[in-house]
């Protein structure tokens, strides 16, 4: 059974960092693109940034590019998203996907507050 | 403003047959395969459709894509209560190196 389980999520104050993890299960995580994506409330669906089996190439949503970084470690089925300089409107739900999103994890809440 | 064009709004009565609309470029619809999610508050995107016209495993044959050049199509078959939900459709863009997305349509049942 695939399994996707996000962690790392919660408050952080503006200017602030949090890393996101998504570890893997049932299935050959080295074999797939990953990615990150969030609802933003009133703007729908958005790719936050994606990553190739090997690491090799990473893309990023023009609103996040700078500040956060995309990795993963084929060795521990795990997938990350280090988030710097958080802003208000980077606070919504963060979802784990394997490739275009077939299967999720069950999401992680950021919210970025003082 | 997203990058790929929907109507904001659809309806349909129960049994009726609705198409949703997502009209693009050539740098993403046009070179490229065309996804189809369905999304309720505050769950994870279901993907209903992949490489343009694909179910995966699961989805009902009652939903289908389609493509014709810098646009694509959903539609839904034998309409259900539970079916209403906002559509989404997406496509990877050449121009912007990214995976871009529709802005969304609200299917109601009536």
């Amino acid at each position: 059974e695939v399994q996707l389980v996000e962690s790392g999520g919660g408050l952080v104050q503006p200017g602030g960092s949090l890393r996101l993890s998504c570890t893997a299960s049932g299935f050959t995580f080295s074999n797939y693109w990953m990615g990150w994506l969030r609802q933003v409330p009133g703007k729908g669906l958005e790719w936050v940034a994606i990553i190739k089996q090997d690491g090799s190439e990473k893309y990023y949503v023009d609103s996040v590019k700078g500040r956060f970084t995309i990795s993963r470690d084929n060795a521990k089925n795990s997938l990350y998203l280090q988030m710097d300089s958080l802003r208000a409107e980077d606070m919504t739900v963060y979802y784990c996907g394997r490739d275009w999103g077939e299967y999720w994890g069950q999401g992680t809440l950021v919210t970025v507050s003082s | 403003q997203s990058v790929l064009a929907q109507p904001p709004s659809a309806s349909g009565t129960p049994g009726q047959r609705v198409t949703i609309s997502c009209s693009g470029s050539y740098s993403n619809i046009g070179k490229n395969l065309v996804y189809w999610y369905q999304n309720l508050p505050g769950t994870a995107p279901r993907l209903l459709i992949y490489d343009n016209n694909q179910r995966p495993s699961g989805v009902p044959d009652r939903f289908s894509g389609s493509k014709s050049g810098t646009s694509a199509s959903l539609a839904i078959t034998g309409l259900r209560s539970e079916d209403e939900a906002d559509y989404f459709c997406a496509a990877w863009d050449d121009s912007l190196s990214g995976r871009v997305f529709g802005g969304g349509t609200k299917l109601t049942v009536l």
